[in-house]
């Protein structure tokens, strides 16, 4: 079962602010959460990733919360080519950290209006 | 660039054939996942394998199998197609082992959307 759950759509205007917001309330203190996009007819692509602090590269922001139940993935300046499906995911991880899986949730269609 | 390709974008099979959906990447990469995808539950894991001829059940394994053989190549086998059996499959790879620090970000192929009639 998926660990995580997400609004299943969104809108945002171009140019403004994107905020997708997760909730992960059983997540475990050494899971990690991911967000990937999958835009239409291509396979996901990685975005962010965070365990306790927030979490900035050249794509995205990634807030989580003190007590780790949810967090939100910040697109700063939308535009028309990031609509997509946005994924909110718990990495597992498997064999002493050897290896690992994600767990993928429904994730949120994000439209970005003109 | 990381490439994952996958042997076919669209297949269409019929009930009880034996099918195979071949990956390869090119990163030298010890982590390769199969996914399958459906309209309302997201990527569901079927099989990954984190090194040559080891291999491990995702979450719906059932009607499938895989092969490993060499790091580069993953295989998805269906061993007699069923109808509900149709589905986009995803294959994607990861870095693997124990360094620290390591995003171990999946990268996906286009996957290979499957029909069996």
């Amino acid at each position: 079962d998926a660990k995580t759950t997400q609004p299943p759509s969104m809108d945002c205007a171009e140019g403004r602010a994107a905020n997708l917001p997760c909730n992960h309330s059983t997540i475990s203190g050494n899971e990690y959460v991911y967000w990937y996009r999958q835009i239409h007819s291509q396979g996901p692509q990685y975005i962010i990733h965070g365990l306790k602090n927030n979490e900035t590269n050249e794509m995205a922001s990634l807030i989580i919360t003190e007590d780790r139940k949810s967090s939100t993935l910040i697109l700063p300046h939308a535009t028309l080519r990031d609509t997509a499906v946005y994924y909110c995911i718990v990495r597992v991880d498997l064999f002493g950290g050897a290896t690992n899986k994600l767990i993928f949730g429904t994730g949120t269609l994000l439209a970005v209006q003109p | 660039d990381v490439k994952v390709t996958q042997s076919s974008r669209y297949l269409v099979k019929r009930t009880g054939e034996k099918v195979f959906l071949e990956c390869v990447q090119d990163m030298d990469h010890e982590n390769m996942f199969w996914y399958r995808q459906d309209p309302g539950l997201g990527l569901r894991l079927i099989y990954f394998s984190y090194d040559v001829k080891m291999k491990e059940k995702g979450d719906i394994p059932e009607g499938y199998s895989v092969s490993r053989e060499k790091k580069e190549r993953f295989s998805l086998i269906l061993e007699s197609a069923s109808t509900n059996q149709t589905s986009m499959y995803l294959c994607a790879s990861s870095l693997g082992g124990l360094a620290g620090g390591q995003t171990y970000e999946q990268y996906f192929g286009p996957g290979t959307r499957l029909t069996v009639t």
